[in-house]
């Protein structure tokens, strides 16, 4: 499994988009590139995942470098109830998914 | 709602006590997990299940007893705890398919305070 780096924390204004970074420099061909967010002393919620392509779906989009060694996971247009840790992971097999320490996505009004 | 119910949703115990976590998901998916997150710290996978087989036991104390009686509840047993087993203790669960990829679904979790 690929080590990942992210900031520990982001701040984003109510409305604007909010872009999280993921380094992943060591990813191998066959590692996806998955990203989960907890809210508050909830269980963490499944966002998006890609291995090649950029990704969207109804919640984000995930741009990930034609290198590979890095992503960005994009919610449009942040609401408060955004503000969550936002997990990224660099997998081949999710039957023993890791997580690490996440960035902290403070959105403020 | 993810389709994944844990309760209690919050259990205070003393260190003699023997208490259980429950874990119940109606997505017909055939395996299931236990993690921790103690404060501050990043989840820890703990158990996981597959087809109500135990294939992962991530060097978990004896203290912690898991059970999967079928594919739709997953159990934690838990006596002689430790105060600094105090933690938010995540069920998920996730499709068996020959997909890598495949998402998992948690829990809203046990906050679990040990005394």
């Amino acid at each position: 499994d690929a080590k990942t780096t992210q900031p520990t924390s982001m701040d984003c204004a109510e409305g604007r988009a909010a872009n999280l970074p993921c380094n992943h420099s060591t990813i191998s061909g066959n590692e996806y590139v998955y990203w989960y967010r907890q809210i508050h002393s909830q269980g963490p919620q499944y966002i998006i995942h890609g291995l090649k392509n950029n990704e969207t779906n109804e919640m984000a989009s995930l741009i990930i470098t034609e290198d590979r060694k890095s992503s960005t996971l994009i919610l449009p247009h942040a609401t408060l109830r955004d503000t969550a840790v936002y997990y990224c992971i660099a997998q081949y097999n999710t039957d023993k998914l890791i997580f690490g320490t996440g960035t902290r996505l403070q959105v403020f009004p | 709602e993810t389709g994944v119910t844990q309760t209690p949703r919050h259990l205070v115990m003393g260190m003699t006590n023997k208490k259980s976590l429950k874990c119940e998901q109606h997505l017909g998916h055939n395996a299931m997990y236990w993690y921790k997150q103690s404060a501050k710290k990043p989840l820890e996978l703990m158990f996981v299940y597959s087809l109500e087989e135990r294939v992962e036991n991530n060097s978990v104390p004896s203290r912690f007893s898991p059970e999967c009686p079928n594919s739709s509840h997953l159990f934690l047993h838990l006596h002689t705890l430790q105060p600094e087993d105090s933690a938010l203790y995540l069920c998920a669960s996730s499709p068996l398919t020959e997909a890598t990829n495949e998402k998992l679904f948690f829990g809203s979790g046990t906050q679990l305070s040990v005394l």
